[in-house]
């Protein structure tokens, strides 16, 4: 069954220092999203992203962050300038498309646990 | 902006006996998603209700959206150790694919 996969599981950054966060969605999807998860909070949305270009961003996502699809498989989110609080679960998630909505469920990758020192 | 409540925040049940989950919205839904998640993994994908009073079931677990569309049930019957972990409910912002807003979630622990 097709998945969402993202590297690496894990990453541990110097404050200051960027990050990369990789995933590769379900092979037929045309949404991305990126979404976070701090330590014992909700899991809260920050980009999606359609046709090469943003769709949609929370305040969560300011010039700090930046979204990029290199290749027709790689998603990425890149973290300039890494912060305490940017410590973090980073999960993707990516969907058929705008359909009925029998389409349009968001499946979630494992996720990339970030810590920041 | 919409908010998503649910209860209980958490739950410890014996094994085989039924539990029920419920997720409240501050506003009418467009759809509501039920999604399970391992502590400290990913969302894994249960059930999706669109329309006013939906019932949808796979294995044990069954979903519910009630008719005025602002409270969702999820009900597990003969719960067993699999099916600890956090649930969680989404909701999408308007009628199509969009961001989702989750709940708090709720911790399911299942004992022997």
């Amino acid at each position: 069954e097709p998945e969402v996969t993202q590297t690496p599981s894990h990453q541990v950054t110097q404050m200051g220092q960027e990050v990369i966060l990789r995933c590769v969605p379900i092979s037929n999807h045309l949404y991305f999203y990126w979404y976070r998860q701090i330590l014992g909070q909700k899991v809260e949305f920050l980009v999606s992203f359609y046709n090469n270009e943003i769709s949609e961003k929370s305040e969560i996502f300011d010039d700090q962050f930046s979204v990029e699809r290199p290749d027709g498989s790689n998603f990425t989110l890149k973290i300039r300038s890494t912060k305490l609080e940017d410590s973090a679960m980073y999960f993707c998630a990516s969907g058929a498309g705008r359909g009925g909505f029998g389409q349009e469920t968001q499946y979630f990758g494992p996720g990339t646990r970030l810590l920041v020192l | 902006s919409q908010e998503l409540e649910q209860s209980p925040q958490s739950l410890i049940v014996q094994e085989g006996k039924n539990l029920t989950i419920n997720c409240t919205s501050s506003k009418t839904l467009y759809g509501l998603y039920w999604y399970k998640q391992k502590y400290g993994e990913g969302l894994i994908f249960l059930m999706m209700l669109q329309k006013g009073g939906e019932e949808k079931s796979h294995e044990k677990i069954t979903a519910k959206l009630d008719e005025k569309k602002q409270q969702s049930s999820l009900h597990i019957t003969a719960s067993q150790p699999s099916h600890a972990g956090i649930y969680l409910c989404g909701a999408p912002h308007t009628g199509t694919a969009s961001k989702l807003t989750f709940g708090t979630g709720t911790r399911l622990q299942v004992t022997l």
